[in-house]
């Protein structure tokens, strides 16, 4: 059964490095979510990415977020300057024409 | 934008008994209810979802009613097991959304032997 897949499963960086997470979709999906979950908190939406462009974000995707599907197959989040307050799981999803959205494995963020 | 309550925020149960977790939303014009279960440092997994154009689905073990006028919904689990010891969350989306799910607070369910 196809999954999403992320990459790196954990990155440990500096407060105003930046790190890009990776994900690879499904492949025939068409749809593509990034969410972050903080530690024993609730998953919260990010952005969602339709045809190439963002199709629609949340108040936490301020200017230090950006997101860009650079080949036929990754979906990447880019944080530029990372804060403490980053820290963080983001799960990447995708959804085909349906509806249902599957989750990746997710990347445990860490800002020191 | 949408609003999603989830309660309990824990339960727990003994092996065999019946849970149940209830949400409500505040969107009228979500139309789409997934829940998924997620074990410590995992993805969430969808376990079931329904439509607004459905009042109830099952599958096995588990179950989801939806009362559209009264904007909630509730997850059923039946004869439940230790490995059904999870969070579980609710979601909620709408068609002009773009599929964006609003999620619960999540319910900390412990099943004991």
């Amino acid at each position: 059964e196809p999954e999403v897949t992320q990459t790196p499963s954990h990155q440990v960086t500096q407060m105003g490095q930046e790190v890009i997470l990776r994900c690879v979709p499904i492949s025939n999906h068409l749809y593509f979510y990034w969410y972050r979950q903080i530690l024993g908190q609730k998953v919260e939406f990010l952005v969602s990415f339709y045809n190439n462009e963002i199709s629609e974000k949340s108040e936490i995707f301020d200017d230090q977020f950006s997101v860009e599907r650079p080949d036929g197959s990754n979906f990447t989040l880019k944080i530029r300057s990372t804060k403490l307050e980053d820290s963080a799981m983001y799960f990447c999803a995708s959804r085909g024409v349906r509806g249902t959205q599957y989750f990746g494995p997710g990347t445990r963020l860490l800002v020191l | 934008g949408e609003n999603v309550e989830q309660h309990p925020s824990t339960l727990s149960v003994q092996e065999g008994d019946s849970a149940v977790i209830k949400c409500t939303y505040s969107d009228s014009a979500s139309n789409y209810f997934p829940w998924y279960k997620q074990e410590l440092g995992k993805r969430p997994q969808l376990i079931i979802d329904i439509r607004s154009n459905v009042g109830e689905k099952k599958d096995q073990r588990i179950a989801v009613t939806l009362n559209k006028t009264a904007k909630h919904f509730s997850l059923h689990i039946t004869e439940t097991q230790p490995e059904d010891s999870a969070v579980y969350f609710c979601a909620a989306s709408g068609t002009d959304s773009w599929g964006k799910l609003q999620f619960g607070a999540g319910t900390q369910v412990v099943v004991t032997p």
